[in-house]
């Protein structure tokens, strides 16, 4: 089946520490995004990417890192930097940019 | 930068009553926009999308309206189920491939 997956479902880490999301999709998409959703709110774009090797900074890219290596593949990582890292991440990928976009199914990261 | 509002935070509805969900936009650039719908602990789902050259758009139970001239979106959900309960955002894109989310509306559907 084609779609797109985030793993794990839940992450725990220390404080301090930095930590990889995993997201890949098979759906031969060129653009992947990630998403922070807190409880009760709306999700807010960390990062994009247009096609492989590129990637942008979102509204709150601060404390986070990404790759894009490959088509499929558009690891997150959050880094000790980022002050409040406990959330749910989303990531997502469309076609193009007059399609709409795919989700996984997220991963809920805690930070204790 | 770009700021896409919701009017109604939480929407409570009788079932088999039509539901509108509204969505203020600022960027007159936005060319494509998307409504979502989410469930507790799960990824947002794709309901329905309309492009800037259209004004209205009509899916299953689900109707989507576009004002440019007022920056407005809303989504119209007819004869609401139990299972239209969720929370729902609206999306666009303007410049590139950048996709910007509303902050949501919660709809609770009242049996």
């Amino acid at each position: 089946d084609g779609g797109i997956t985030q793993s794990p479902k839940y992450l725990f880490r220390k404080e301090g520490q930095n930590v990889t999301l995993s997201c890949e999709q098979n759906l031969n998409h060129d653009a992947m995004y990630w998403y922070r959703q807190d409880p009760g709110q709306g999700l807010r774009l960390i990062y994009y990417s247009q096609i492989v090797n590129d990637f942008q900074k979102g509204d709150i890219a601060e404390g986070y890192s990404v790759s894009r290596e490959k088509k499929e593949s558009f690891p997150l990582t959050v880094t000790s930097a980022q002050k409040n890292p406990t959330a749910f991440y989303l990531c997502a990928s469309s076609i193009d940019r007059i399609s709409e976009a795919f989700f996984g199914q997220g991963t809920r990261l805690t930070v204790v | 930068g770009e700021s896409v509002g919701l009017h109604l935070p939480t929407l409570s509805v009788q079932e088999g009553d039509n539901s509108i969900i509204n969505c203020a936009y600022s960027n007159s650039a936005s060319d494509y926009f998307i409504w979502y719908k989410q469930e507790s602990g799960k990824g947002p789902q794709f309901i329905i999308d309309i492009r800037s050259n259209m004004d209205k758009r009509q899916g299953q139970r689900v109707t989507v309206l576009l004002n440019k001239t007022v920056k407005h979106l809303s989504l119209q959900i007819a004869a609401t189920q139990p299972g239209d309960s969720a929370v729902y955002f609206c999306a666009l894109r303007a410049a590139g491939n950048k996709l910007t989310f509303g902050g949501g509306t919660r709809v609770l559907v009242k049996p």
